[in-house]
């Protein structure tokens, strides 16, 4: 199965300024999938990047916010821009693990506070 | 639009006892039903998954169970221990392969020693 190594952990950003994040994962994958978890809500689908072709964003996300890296099969990163307090969220990178018993693998989480 | 709801948001508990947490989502055409489990400041943990043709899985003291036509999932945690204080979420996986999870909110659990 795979292990997912996101970085950083956590950060306090100015507002008006970017974060990215950058996940790395320990074996080839097709699809990296972001997501975003506000506070005191459910995880929500941010875009799905897929190496070699431009990521797919959900809807009430943009590219302009929130544009994706995936240089490879390996690691991607979300960056977060033009930041705004809320923005402030807890962001996490995920692959599917290859196995069907266990779903999919998450990274730790980005904990991003903005002020 | 498919929703998934987790009740309760929170349940406290004595350590030893078996407990229940339940999930339902609303258009039943899902791919896959998958429990994951969320500790402070770190990512999710995959428990148990669930594929549309099946009906339950087991792993050691958790066992989930899955009924498509009624639109509910649960979790069932046997001999609970402090240890598995942490939050459990449940996510509906979307028909067609399209590999998008549905998240609910998720229930806080606390067992307390």
């Amino acid at each position: 199965s795979a292990v997912i190594s996101q970085k950083p952990s956590r950060d306090i950003c100015q507002r008006g300024t970017s974060l990215t994040i950058q996940c790395q994962v320990d074996s080839q994958v097709t699809m990296m999938f972001w997501y975003r978890q506000q506070p005191g809500q459910s995880l929500t689908l941010i875009a799905t990047a897929n190496q070699g072709s431009e990521a797919t964003y959900e809807s009430g996300f943009v590219i302009d916010k929130f544009p994706i890296s995936r240089p490879n099969l390996t690691f991607s990163t979300l960056t977060v821009s033009n930041m705004s307090p809320e923005d402030s969220s807890i962001y996490l990178c995920s692959v599917e693990r290859g196995n069907s018993n266990y779903g999919y693998t998450f990274g730790s989480g980005t904990r991003l506070t903005v002020v | 639009k498919q929703e998934v709801t987790q009740i309760p948001a929170a349940l406290s508990v004595p350590e030893g006892e078996n407990l229940v947490l339940n999930c339902s989502f609303t258009d039943s055409a899902i791919y896959n039903l998958q429990w994951f489990r969320q500790d402070p400041g770190k990512g999710l943990t995959s428990l148990l998954l669930i594929q549309s043709s099946q009906r339950e899985q087991t792993s050691g003291r958790l066992n989930a169970s899955l009924d498509k036509s009624s639109g509910r999932s649960t979790l069932y945690i046997a001999a609970s221990q402090p240890g598995d204080s942490a939050t459990y979420l449940c996510a509906a996986g979307l028909q067609g392969g399209s590999e998008k999870l549905v998240f609910g909110k998720g229930t806080k659990l606390t067992v307390n020693p």
